[in-house]
């Protein structure tokens, strides 16, 4: 099955610095990658995704970039906020079922 | 806005019980999944179902089973609870759109068993 691997597991970084996670995929039959943030106490909440036909997608502050031949996708936050601070996974989707990876802990300091 | 509800926040059972994780979602969603999160491994899919009375296995249903008897409503279900079992344990819902809908989540049962 599709195995994705998350680095790197803990990022500490100044408040209005960049922050980048990047994400592996192993299944090529993978066609939807969506992120999600989660803060504590509570679910994975979905902040950004991208479908196979995209190379690059962004909302305000975030991107998501996606290289389908090497098979590796990242999440790009730029002037972070101490409001970012959480967890974040990366997935990877062939038809319905989703596969995360390992998760990274996003600390941002004020 | 979707809402994913899981009937409790927190759960202490003992070693042997029978345990229940209720999950309720409103959006008239086709697909319903149980995950299993621990520190350091990510989410890992215990069950998911794609229909009423329809189930499949993930990648860990070793020790669960799970029930669906209406379009809202997906129950896990542990049938006697092991120390090892201690987790969270988040519920979602998402739309049947051949994988390019993202799923919804509850905010989690964290099950504690002694």
């Amino acid at each position: 099955g599709e195995n994705v691997e998350q680095h790197p597991s803990t990022l500490s970084v100044q408040e209005g610095d960049s922050a980048v996670i990047k994400c592996t995929y192993s299944d090529s039959a993978s066609n939807y990658f969506p992120w999600y943030k989660q803060e504590l106490g509570k679910g994975p909440q979905l902040i950004i995704d991208i479908r196979s036909n995209v190379g690059e997608k962004k909302d305000q502050r975030i991107a998501v970039t996606l290289n389908k031949t090497a098979k590796h996708f990242s999440l790009h936050i730029t002037e972070t906020q101490p409001e970012d601070s959480a967890v974040y996974f990366c997935a990877a989707s062939p038809l319905y079922k989703f596969y995360f990876g390992s998760g990274t802990k996003l600390n941002v300091k004020p | 806005d979707v809402k994913v509800t899981q009937s409790s926040r927190y759960l202490v059972k003992r070693t042997g019980e029978k345990v229940f994780l209720e999950c309720v979602q409103d959006m008239d969603h086709e697909n319903m999944f149980w995950y299993r999160q621990d520190p350091g491994l990510g989410l890992r899919l215990i069950y998911f179902s794609y229909d009423v009375k329809m189930k499949e296995k993930g990648d860990i249903p070793e020790g669960y089973s799970v029930s669906r008897e209406k379009k809202e409503r997906f129950s896990l279900i542990l049938e006697s609870a092991s120390t090892n079992q201690t987790s969270m344990y988040l519920c979602a819902s998402s739309r049947s759109d051949r994988g390019n809908s993202p799923l919804h989540f509850g905010n989690g049962t964290r099950l504690t068993v002694t």
